[in-house]
C-alpha cells in the first residue's frame, strides 16, 4: 500500500454541487494531515489542516479517521474557482512530509 | 511582504550540464525544503534544512543532487551532469519554526517553483 493515496480523478462537478474526494494512508505513526490546493502550473498552497475532531473552512470540511486511516475532504456550493488540483499531505513523527498524488476537480458551469 | 523565491523560472540544460538552482526563503523562516515534482504527479521530498544544517537529506534521487544553506537563508540545489529524468519542477517551501522542538505542523509556503527540462 503507498504512503499516501488518492483517487486521481478528474472529478467533474457541475457548479454549485457538493463534492468529497478521500485520501488513505498507511503509516499508523503519521502526526499530522493538511489539504494543500495546486492550480495549473502554479506552487502548491494550504488548503486547512485537518483534525481528528473535524474542522471547517467556510464552504471546505475537513475530517481525518485515524481508525480506517483517511482523511476527507467536502466542497459545498462548489464553485467555478474551486477547480484544480487538491493534493494530501501527512507528516509523520520524524517529520517526514509525504504528498499524494492530487485528485483533479473540474467544476462545469 | 515578500514570499518564497526562486530562480530561475524556467531552465533548459543539454543532458550532461551542471545546473545550480536558486531559493530566497521568506526572511526569518528557520526551515527550508526542496521538492521534485514531476508532471501529473505530487512534490516529492528532496531535502530539508532547518537554518544551515541539513538534517534530511534521504530523498536525494542521486548523489549527483547536491543542496546547501551555507548562511541559513538563501539555499541552492545544484543538480550535476543532468539527465533526461531529472525534468522536473523543482519546488522550495520555508516555514517559521524548526520542527525540533517547535511545533512540526507549521505551514510550508512554497516559491512558484523551476521548471528544469533536460534535453
Amino acid at each position: 500500500r503507498k504512503e499516501v493515496e488518492q483517487d486521481p480523478g478528474p472529478f467533474n462537478v457541475p457548479e454549485g454541487a457538493t463534492v468529497a474526494f478521500n485520501c488513505t494512508y498507511s503509516n499508523s505513526a503519521s502526526q499530522s494531515f493538511f489539504w494543500y490546493r495546486q492550480d495549473c502550473r502554479k506552487e502548491p498552497k494550504l488548503l486547512m489542516s485537518v483534525y481528528s475532531s473535524g474542522n471547517e473552512d467556510g464552504r471546505f470540511t475537513a475530517q481525518l479517521n485515524r481508525a480506517s486511516q483517511y482523511i476527507s475532504l467536502l466542497i459545498r456550493d462548489s464553485k467555478l474557482s474551486d477547480s484544480a488540483t487538491y493534493l494530501c499531505v501527512r507528516m509523520n513523527r520524524d517529520d517526514k512530509i509525504i504528498f499524494g498524488k492530487g485528485t483533479r476537480l473540474h467544476i462545469l458551469p | 511582504g515578500a514570499g518564497v523565491s526562486q530562480s530561475p523560472r524556467y531552465k533548459v540544460a543539454k543532458r550532461g550540464q551542471d545546473v545550480a538552482l536558486r531559493c530566497d526563503p521568506i526572511s526569518g523562516h528557520v526551515s527550508l525544503f526542496w521538492y521534485q515534482q514531476a508532471l501529473g504527479q505530487g512534490p516529492e521530498f528532496l531535502t530539508y534544512f532547518q537554518n544551515e544544517a541539513q538534517l534530511d537529506k534521504s530523498g536525494l534521487p542521486s548523489d549527483r543532487f547536491f543542496a546547501e544553506r551555507p548562511e541559513g537563508s538563501v539555499s541552492t540545489l545544484k543538480i550535476q551532469r543532468t539527465q533526461k529524468e531529472d525534468s522536473a519542477v523543482y519546488l522550495c517551501a520555508s516555514s517559521l519554526a524548526g520542527t525540533s522542538g517547535a511545533s512540526s505542523t507549521d505551514t510550508q509556503y512554497f516559491g512558484p517553483g523551476t521548471r528544469l527540462t533536460v534535453l
